[in-house]
């Protein structure tokens, strides 16, 4: 069955400092697709980052990162230089790429980040 | 702006009231999703319409009726709720029913039952 667990349910750090936000997954298909998603205080939610599962490069955008690393089933996630426009809650999600035809994404609890200036 | 609208914003009713949540997208996408999320809970997959069929329903109650007219909007109706149905609803689209598209989403409509 498919699973996302996101550990740290909230994270406080001062501005500038890097913060990892940590996200693993459970999934028996060997094709599959991560996400990280934002949510500000506005609500929506808003598409950072797509992996696929045969892709294990690691990602940079920005101060965003991200660590893909599937022989621990993770895929973290590390803001550098964080800023108090980052406070927010971030969900890493997960779907099956080979299971049926209707989209079906499944989210990780969501880790809530504040930042304080 | 994200390119999906959701109205109401903010929804206060009672027990034995009807209401409808309203979803649109002008992406041009032809998959539309229903979430609802809940305080300290993952987001909860509702429904999901793909060509304006509904092709998921995952086990909720008859209390909530969506409705898909066509590829653009998305409805949720509402009736005879109780208040554990209080939480923020997002309503999503995607390019293709295949979610490896990734998902464009609302701001929410938050929905408090008294």
């Amino acid at each position: 069955a498919q699973k996302v667990t996101q550990a740290q349910t909230e994270i406080s750090v001062v501005e500038k400092e890097d913060v990892t936000l940590d996200c693993v997954y459970e999934t028996r298909d060997t094709t599959y697709y991560l996400f990280w998603y934002k949510q500000p205080p506005s609500g929506e939610l808003v598409f950072l980052i797509r992996r696929n599962s045969f892709d294990e490069q690691n990602e940079i955008s920005g101060r965003y990162s991200w660590n893909f690393q599937k022989s621990t089933s993770s895929f973290n996630f590390t803001i550098t230089a964080s800023q108090v426009v980052d406070s927010a809650v971030y969900f890493c999600a997960l779907s099956e790429g080979s299971s049926s035809n209707t989209g079906k994404l499944i989210f990780g609890q969501g880790t809530t980040l504040q930042v304080k200036p | 702006e994200t390119g999906v609208t959701q109205t109401p914003r903010h929804l206060v009713m009672g027990m034995t009231n009807k209401k409808s949540l309203k979803c649109e997208q002008h992406l041009g996408h032809n998959a539309m999703y229903w979430y609802k999320q809940s305080a300290k809970k993952p987001l909860e997959l509702m429904f999901v319409y793909s060509l304006e069929e509904r092709v998921e329903n995952n086990s909720v109650p008859s209390r909530f009726s969506p409705e898909c007219p066509n590829s653009s909007h998305l409805f949720l109706h509402l009736h005879t709720l109780q208040p554990e149905d209080s939480a923020l609803y997002l309503c999503a689209s995607s390019q293709g029913s295949r979610v490896n598209y990734g998902y464009t989403f609302g701001s929410g409509t938050r929905l408090t039952v008294v």
